[in-house]
């Protein structure tokens, strides 16, 4: 069965602090895996892709890593602002571009 | 260019009403994509339309309909709503359905059944 965990549920950090979260998952088949950030009442907008042949890939203060080896994968965000305030969601993708999509972890930066 | 819009943004419907949430995509992409998500959740596939012509169900697809009218808009129908759809409605849209293309989401449509 393929799912997706993804930790912490929520956090709360200090802004300019960074954070690391973590994706765990079961797809079959594997392609590739994406980490999204949506904003409260907002459509997801995609962060990163990487295919299963990628170990990190970086956009901005934001840096994926994926081992699918051991599948999983981390969001690390460096050096956070008040606007990194929103939920991030991880979500691979299996054939066709099926996505799995995680319930997401909930991250508030407090200034 | 307005990327992927959706109308409504709120809509309440009452249990047995029927309506259509309307999606359309600017940026000339193939496929096309319809999601709910609802609390403590990750976004569920309802229905996908890979290109015009085409649609295909997803994996919770009981309850509604499909059309895709042109490459540009793809609309979802509520025939007679039920509490269970109270959601949050996403429409998104991808070059292509195969390989890692970027999907592209909407605003999202917050649908109340009571």
């Amino acid at each position: 069965k393929n799912q997706v965990e993804q930790s912490p549920q929520s956090l709360i950090i200090l802004e300019g602090k960074n954070c690391t979260l973590q994706c765990n998952y079961t797809v079959s088949p594997f392609s590739n895996l994406r980490w999204y950030k949506q904003d409260t009442g907002r459509g997801p907008v995609s962060l990163t892709i990487m295919t299963f042949s990628e170990n990190t890939k970086s956009n901005g203060r934001y840096t994926a890593t994926l081992d699918a080896d051991t599948k999983q994968s981390s969001l690390h965000i460096t050096a956070s602002q008040l606007s990194d305030s929103a939920s991030y969601i991880c979500a691979p993708g299996g054939g066709y571009n099926k996505l799995i999509f995680g319930a997401g972890t909930r991250l508030a930066v407090h200034p | 260019n307005a990327g992927v819009t959706q109308t409504p943004k709120f809509q309440v419907l009452k249990t047995g009403q029927s309506m259509t949430l309307q999606c359309a995509q600017d940026m000339n992409h193939n496929s096309m994509y319809w999601y709910r998500q609802d609390p403590g959740m990750g976004l569920r596939l309802i229905y996908y339309s890979a290109s015009e012509g085409t649609t295909d169900k997803g994996e919770v697809p009981n309850g509604y309909n499909v059309s895709r009218l042109n490459k540009r808009e793809f609309s979802l129908r509520l025939e007679s709503a039920a509490p269970s759809q109270t959601s949050v409605y996403f429409c998104a849209s991808s070059k292509e359905r195969g390989g890692p293309y970027e999907q592209y989401f909407g605003p999202g449509t917050r649908l109340t059944v009571t």
